[in-house]
């Protein structure tokens, strides 16, 4: 079956460095969506990205999705104590039908 | 606008017990999916149901757990004799449309098995 993978599982950031998560799928994506846990939480929706080689931002955050539309990537420049959190990328192979496979996770720690 | 509800937020069961959680998805929304969460994990896709159907049950296990979303209430993910790796995190969100549509989460049920 679909397998997403992310990496790094864990990330200790100095408050005001830059973050990156990756994703990548087994499987080619229709789409790929994220989100965000925070510690005790739900996860939030951030963002979807449906074309191959489509950027997104969001503020500090800036979401990619691969030209082959196997691979994501979420990066956060400047990172802030209120970026701490759990972030998910989730995809979608099939027609809709399916629901989303999710990825690990990358827990973001912040030291102030 | 209420956002999706789950409740209890809490629940302890005793081993061999019958587990009842329930969720009302967001006004407007038709579509209901549940997910499970162990501790530092992801979120493991469960089922997806639509009013009156199952969608994708392919995450559920074959025994035990059961699924609805009746055409009146709430949507009710039900666990029949209850074993201590049952405990986690179940989540439901709600969508619009399909999953290609962004989901929405409840706060989640919290299952303890003693």
């Amino acid at each position: 079956g679909q397998q997403v993978m992310q990496i790094p599982q864990y990330q200790h950031v100095q408050e005001g460095e830059d973050f990156t998560t990756y994703c990548n799928s087994s499987t080619t994506l229709s789409n790929i969506q994220w989100y965000k846990q925070r510690p005790g939480g739900h996860p939030v929706f951030l963002i979807q990205l449906v074309k191959s080689g489509e950027v997104k931002k969001q503020k500090r955050l800036t979401f990619q999705f691969g030209e082959a539309k196997k691979n994501s990537s979420l990066h956060i420049t400047a990172t802030q104590t209120t970026d701490v959190g759990t972030y998910f990328c989730a995809g979608l192979s099939g027609g809709g039908a399916d629901g989303l496979t999710f990825g690990k996770g990358t827990h973001l720690i912040i030291q102030p | 606008n209420a956002g999706v509800m789950q409740n209890p937020r809490h629940l302890v069961r005793r081993r061999g017990q019958e587990a009842r959680l329930r969720c009302s998805p967001m006004k407007g929304h038709s579509h209901v999916y549940w997910y499970r969460q162990l501790p530092e994990e992801g979120l493991k896709f469960m089922v997806y149901l639509q009013k009156e159907n199952i969608i994708d049950e392919s995450g559920m296990p074959k025994e035990r757990f059961s699924a609805e979303f009746p055409k009146e209430g709430p949507s009710i993910l039900r666990i029949q004799q209850v074993v201590r790796g049952d405990s986690a995190a179940y989540f439901c969100a709600s969508s619009q449309g399909g999953a290609v549509q962004p989901q929405h989460f409840g706060d989640g049920t919290r299952l303890s098995i003693l």
